[in-house]
């Protein structure tokens, strides 16, 4: 069975540009989340969907980052226009639930590092 | 609101002993918590988890203790081997991390 992919794995691109991170979760994961990481920081949660419906989104920092899961399978995170702290890795995840323990172990793509420069 | 975190950024160990690596929490809300292993270049993995009313919990080689009274939590990881060298986060039900303890195992 595929485990979470990301791509790209790496994007450097120049501060204003806009840049498009995708995640495809396992399949039959009706929960996807996104996490950043900045540099020796902790793991920061961005937001959670539930299929395609956004179930949390208190993570997101401003505007500039729009999250969509459209028909619920793979998720994209735009950056527009990206900004130097935005630079970081860009992890996704997904589980089964949420809301019960067992089926809520979730499974991390390997990340998308993004430098602005 | 809630956090979580680490009490040390970096532990070294020596191969065959065992490493214990804390975690601190603020919310008790949490119905249960998460350890996960990160390696160089790939995702958090799961390790082990606890559920809230639970005081320890026993794996291959790992084990999680949980203090509810201190808001802690530890791994502890016996016989400690190379591929163990990692980063570790502790994660509660709410979707938070800590900073992560880098261990490093000396050969």
């Amino acid at each position: 069975e595929a485990g979470v992919t990301q791509f790209p794995s790496h994007s450097v691109i120049e501060k204003g540009q806009t840049v498009t991170l995708r995640c495809d979760p396992i399949s039959g994961h009706d929960n996807l989340y996104w996490y950043r990481r900045v540099m020796g920081k902790e793991i920061k949660f961005l937001l959670h969907f539930v299929k395609e419906s956004k179930q949390d989104e208190s993570g997101m920092p401003n505007n500039r980052f729009l999250a969509e899961r459209t028909g619920g399978t793979y998720s994209t995170l735009k950056v527009q226009p990206a900004e130097l702290e935005d630079s970081g890795v860009y992890f996704c995840a997904s589980s089964q639930g949420y809301t019960y323990l067992a089926k809520n172990i979730q499974y991390f793509g390997a990340g998308t590092r993004l430098s602005v420069l | 609101g809630e956090s979580v975190g680490l009490h040390l950024p970096t532990l070294s160990v020596q191969e065959g002993d065992n490493s214990i690596i804390n975690c601190a929490y603020s919310n008790s809300a949490s119905d249960y918590f998460i350890w996960y292993k990160q390696e160089s270049g790939k995702g958090p993995q799961f390790i082990i988890d606890i559920r809230s009313n639970m005081d320890k919990r026993q794996g291959q080689r790992v084990t999680v203790l949980l203090n509810k009274t201190v808001k802690h939590l530890s791994l502890q990881i016996a016989a400690t081997q190379p591929g163990d060298s990692a980063v570790y986060f502790c994660a509660g039900s709410q979707f938070y991390f800590g900073t992560g303890t880098s261990l490093t195992v000396i050969p």
